[in-house]
Formats: C-alpha cells, structure tokens, sequence
C-alpha cells in the first residue's frame, strides 16, 4: 500500500508565479489535510478537505491560496503570484473515514520563491 | 488558542541512555495527541496516537503518556540507539478532529 505521494518534491518559482502542489492521499484514504513548514518554524495547519468539500480553511492565508480536492485525481494546493516569503515545506497529509484518525505525512514539497 | 510547547528543545545523549521528551499544551479540550519523527529534509513518521479517554500507548521501545487535564504528554524512548537521531515533533488535534497543532520539536542526537 504506497504511503501519500506528493509532487513535485522541488518546486522554484520566481515572484510572481504560481504554483501548484499536488497531493495523492493513502488508498483508501478519504481526507487530506495540508500543512506548512516555514524555516525554522513549526508545522502550521493550512486546510483541511475530503472529496469535493472543503472542511476547514482555518490556516489559510486569505489571499492567493486555494486548495481543492477533486471526486478523481489528487489534492491540489495552489498558490497564486507567489511571493518569497512563500517559500517553505509544504506537507500533505491523508486519513481514513472520520476526522480525528490518525494523519499520514507525505514527503512535503519544499518550495522556492526567487 | 492552542498552544504546544516542547522542552526541551534539543538534546544529545549516548547511546543506550533512557530519555524523556516533553510535550506541554494550554488547552485540554483535545481529541487526540500524536507523536511523530522528522528526519533531516524528510517528511514525518507517525510514532504514537494517544486518543484523549487513554493515558498510554506503546510501541516498541517507545512509550507515550497522556494527561490530558494538566496538559502533559511524555514519549520515553528506551535504550537509545543512533538511529533514533532525529527531530521529534507533538501535534494535538482539535476538538473538532480537524486540524493537528503541532510543537517546534525536540531535535534529539545519540551518538555511538
């Protein structure tokens, strides 16, 4: 059973751009959760989705950020006209059925910002 | 608002020593608390899930406890090894289930 798979691993833009993270969570797995790590800070919860639902957006910034989680294929976070300070780890996490299960981690994509 | 507190926040021990690492918290009203390892640019590894009605979980050389009206966990990590060199990290999930707060983590080093 392949773990949470995130894509690209690496990811540089320049100001201005955007980028797109994608996360594909655990078979069987119906809830994705996306955090960010920002250098030399803790994991901030971002969004938190299961198929087609946005179940809290608590963590995300207002502007520039939207996440989804279509009914196929995998999460999408997406960041518009990036900035530097967008720079940081940007993790996926998937569990089963109801909320409060136990979070599975995917590798992160680790974004830069030029 | 929730607030997750390790202590400390790095610790360097040789190999076969016994540790304790902290994990503090403001607000009991948790559903669950996990403990997970972070390796150097790598993603996290769950360790232990502590549901709030229990007050341990054990995993090999691993024991997590959990007091949830004085807003304490402990992971004891028996027999250190060279191996368990990484940073650890608490996370309390929400009382509604949906969103994990996590510690600045306690970066552990063990050498041989």
């Amino acid at each position: 059973n392949a773990g949470v798979m995130q894509n690209p691993r690496h990811l540089v833009r320049r100001r201005g751009q955007e980028a797109r993270l994608r996360c594909s969570p655990m078979k069987g797995h119906s809830h994705v959760y996306w955090y960010r790590q920002l250098p030399e800070e803790g994991l901030k919860f971002m969004v938190y989705l299961q198929k087609e639902n946005i179940i809290d957006e608590s963590g995300m910034p207002k502007e520039r950020f939207s996440a989804e989680f279509p009914k196929e294929g995998p999460s999408i976070l997406r960041i518009q006209q990036v900035v530097r300070g967008d720079s940081a780890a940007y993790f996926c996490a998937s569990s089963p059925g109801l909320a409060g299960n136990e979070q599975f981690f995917g590798p992160g994509t680790r974004l830069t910002v030029l | 608002k929730q607030e997750v507190t390790q202590i400390p926040a790095a610790l360097s021990v040789p190999e076969g020593e016994n540790l304790v690492l902290n994990c503090s918290f403001t607000d009991s009203a948790i559903y669950n608390l996990q403990w997970f390892r972070q390796d150097p640019g790598k993603g996290l590894t769950s360790l232990l899930l502590i549901q709030s009605s229990q007050r341990e979980q054990t995993s090999g050389r691993l024991n997590a406890s959990l007091d949830k009206s004085s807003g304490r966990s402990t992971l004891y990590i028996a027999a250190s090894q060279p191996g368990d060199s990484a940073t650890y990290l608490c996370a309390v999930c929400n009382q509604a289930g949906t969103a994990l707060i996590f510690g600045k983590g306690t970066t552990l080093s063990v050498s041989s």
